[in-house]
């Protein structure tokens, strides 16, 4: 069983270069979300979708723009990298619509440095 | 700014020893998620608590939500190596669902 898988696994970019991370989920999940995770402070959540075509700004969208391209695939776009954007991006998916209860299923993450 | 305080941060214990994780707030969940995420990978749930004052095991995991549910524990009976991992605890919010993440607690069990 894939769940959720994130492309690439590891990623060195220059400062203001672009890149997108991709995320496909097979569990015919409503909900996605791209949190990032830093040390110390936890996951943070930078969008989400509760639908294919929907999207909506989490805690810290800026510098980033997603795509929810159908149900299965949810991407995320850099487009203008910053060293402040080094960081572990976690994808995640969820069988709610919406925000709820229901229990987050993850990738493994990208990890992203920034130089 | 909704906070979810996670207390230890760290902890580093001998195989066979007892443990207490918490997770506090002064707000209020609808329920609150418990995550255990090795290196490398990403979180996986271990237990969702959605009932004040509910407890709920996992083997020699234990975990309680408060009865005004702004609050959790995990216990650990007996620590073993492969308990070793950050846990993480999540709380949806009563208000709007809004899923609030704690930092996390990195949990190293020695032999």
């Amino acid at each position: 069983n894939a769940g959720v898988t994130q492309t690439p696994k590891f990623q060195v970019l220059k400062t203001g270069q672009s890149m997108t991370l991709q995320c496909a989920q097979d569990m015919n999940h409503n909900s996605m979300y791209w949190y990032r995770q830093d040390p110390g402070m936890g996951l943070r959540l930078i969008y989400y979708s509760a639908s294919e075509g929907t999207t909506d700004k989490g805690e810290v969208p800026n510098g980033y723009n997603v795509s929810r391209l159908n149900k299965r695939e949810f991407s995320l776009r850099l487009e203008s990298a910053a060293p402040s954007q080094t960081s572990v991006y976690f994808c995640a998916s969820s069988e709610a619509r919406d925000r709820s209860n229901q229990p987050q299923h993850f990738g493994d993450g990208t990890r992203l440095s920034i130089l | 700014t909704q906070l979810l305080e996670q207390s230890p941060q760290f902890l580093s214990i001998q195989e066979g020893e007892n443990l207490t994780v918490y997770c506090n707030s002064s707000s209020v969940f609808s329920s609150l998620q418990w995550y255990r995420q090795e290196p490398g990978e990403g979180p996986v749930l271990l237990v969702t608590v959605v009932t004040g004052g509910e407890v709920k095991k996992l083997k020699r995991l234990t975990f309680q939500f408060g009865d005004a549910r702004k609050d959790s524990s995990l216990h650990i009976t007996a620590a073993q190596t492969g308990d070793t991992g950050l846990y993480l605890c999540a709380g949806a919010l009563a208000s709007n669902y809004q899923l609030i993440w704690g930092a996390g607690t990195k949990l190293i069990i020695k032999p």
